[in-house]
């Protein structure tokens, strides 16, 4: 059980265009959703937390413009890279928890994405 | 600023022998802390958690120890084997009364036949 899949696994873009990657929890329902990126032998970072049905919130120096995110069912989250650059080149990870006050193991990850902007 | 330190140099170990990895914090007091394995090009999957009132933990052939003293955890894999290389990370919720864990860098285990 607590299976969260990612689509795509990985893409390629062109600067400038828009990339929407999908988070699903696949056997349970999903409250709380969040999203990470992770640099090359860099720890996650927390870019946004989203619950089902009102608007994420953002972390510090996260532009809510530039990663829209929708949560609009308790199983789909989609993060939306808009006008990609290649400094927005990644690793994208989500995890899901199936309540709204995650604590200890309550979080469970995707397999990631891998986003390569040209 | 609270800081979570992990070695960033690989670990290499030969087949059988114990791994130890250890998680240093600063500026922090975690009621509990935790840790994720990750495969190259995966996400984390969550292997232990250790309350800040337990001393040590295991599970199969995993042992967490957590010195709120010290302001660390050890974590130890006995017997080690090839597919247990990986990059191992610890995590601790922060401070502020957020539930979120916040990540270590991690540490790469290479366990050599």
């Amino acid at each position: 059980g607590a299976v969260v899949s990612q689509h795509p696994s990985w893409v390629i873009c062109k600067s400038g265009t828009s990339v929407k990657i999908e988070c699903r929890s696949l056997d349970f329902q999903a409250t709380t959703m969040f999203w990470y990126r992770q640099f090359p032998k860099q720890s996650l970072m927390l870019m946004a937390t989203s619950n089902e049905g009102s608007k994420a919130t953002y972390e510090q120096g996260v532009e809510k413009d530039k990663f829209l995110i929708n949560h609009a069912s308790l199983t789909l989250s989609t993060l939306t890279v808009t006008s990609a650059h290649p400094e927005d080149s990644s690793f994208y990870i989500c995890s899901a928890s199936a309540t709204r006050e995650v604590s200890y193991n309550e979080q469970f990850f995707g397999p990631g994405t891998r986003l390569t902007v040209l | 600023s609270q800081k979570i330190e992990q070695n960033s140099e690989a670990l290499n170990i030969q087949e059988g022998k114990t791994a130890t990895l250890t998680c240093n914090y600063t500026n922090y007091s975690p009621a509990y802390l935790q840790w994720y394995r990750q495969d190259p090009g995966r996400g984390p999957v969550f292997l232990l958690l250790i309350r800040e009132n337990e001393k040590e933990k295991r599970k199969e052939r995993l042992k967490v120890t957590f010195d709120t003293t010290l302001k660390q955890s050890l974590f130890h894999i006995t017997a080690s084997q090839p597919a247990d290389s990986a990059t191992y990370l610890c995590a601790l919720p922060p401070s502020g009364g957020s539930y979120i864990p916040t990540f270590g860098r991690g540490t790469s285990l290479i366990v050599h036949p």
